[in-house]
């Protein structure tokens, strides 16, 4: 009964290519989230979305488009990578987007060579 | 000033040790304050709500001072399991608002 899940747990890809993350939690909420934690261990927020309504675009460079089907779901379509995209890849959700408590999911570790 | 600012670490203790993490954040107008746990190559994980009156979770024990915009977290009698990264975590502010992670402190207890 896993509460916020992400597929796939590693990606190890080439520069240039394309690649998808996904994102489903079973926990009700309407908002959902994705950060980035680089090297440096720094988590950031990326974009967030409510009721399949994007809220926030932390200006991120348009190669990186999310989708929300529902609000049950939110994946994470990167074009071009690049190395700098190497990081941890994680979704998270909460009851309302009004600044109270998220659940992250196990998170996606990208390796671009 | 960054958004939150937190103790660079890492924080070395013996296992029993008492060990207080303090935090600053820049947005006077935040109002959700929480910290949480994150362990190495796991996800974030909240450890506890932060209220104005303080507020206390076993050995755990946070306190916020808006007028400082100061936050810190006190862990009493630390276990070998407490050695993770605590991230004090602020909001922006009111309506549709982000939370804006600080970047940890390290906390590493010994036998």
């Amino acid at each position: 009964d896993t509460a916020v899940s992400q597929t796939p747990k590693y990606l190890v890809t080439q520069m240039g290519n394309d690649k998808s993350i996904k994102c489903e939690q079973n926990l009700g909420h309407d908002t959902m989230y994705w950060y980035k934690q680089d090297s440096k261990k720094f988590l950031k927020i990326m974009f967030s979305y409510n009721n399949k309504e994007l809220i926030i675009n932390e200006t991120v460079p348009n190669r990186f488009s999310p989708k929300s089907p529902d609000k049950a779901h939110l994946n994470l379509h990167i074009n071009s990578l690049e190395l700098g995209d190497s990081a941890v890849y994680f979704c998270a959700s909460s009851h309302d987007g009004q600044g109270d408590e998220q659940f992250f999911g196990p998170g996606t570790r990208l390796t671009v060579l | 000033r960054k958004e939150v600012e937190q103790d660079p670490g890492p924080f070395n203790v013996p296992e029993g040790a008492t060990v207080a993490f303090n935090c600053t954040y820049s947005n006077s107008a935040s109002q959700s304050f929480f910290w949480y746990r994150q362990d190495c190559r796991k996800e974030p994980k909240l450890l506890m709500s932060v209220y104005s009156s303080g507020n206390e979770d076993g050995r755990f024990t946070a306190q916020l001072n808006r007028a400082s915009q100061y936050i810190s977290l006190l862990i009493r009698d630390s276990k070998l399991s407490d050695s993770a990264t605590y991230l004090c975590v602020v909001n922006r502010g009111s309506g549709y608002s982000t939370l804006t992670f600080g970047k940890g402190t390290m906390l590493l207890v010994s036998p």
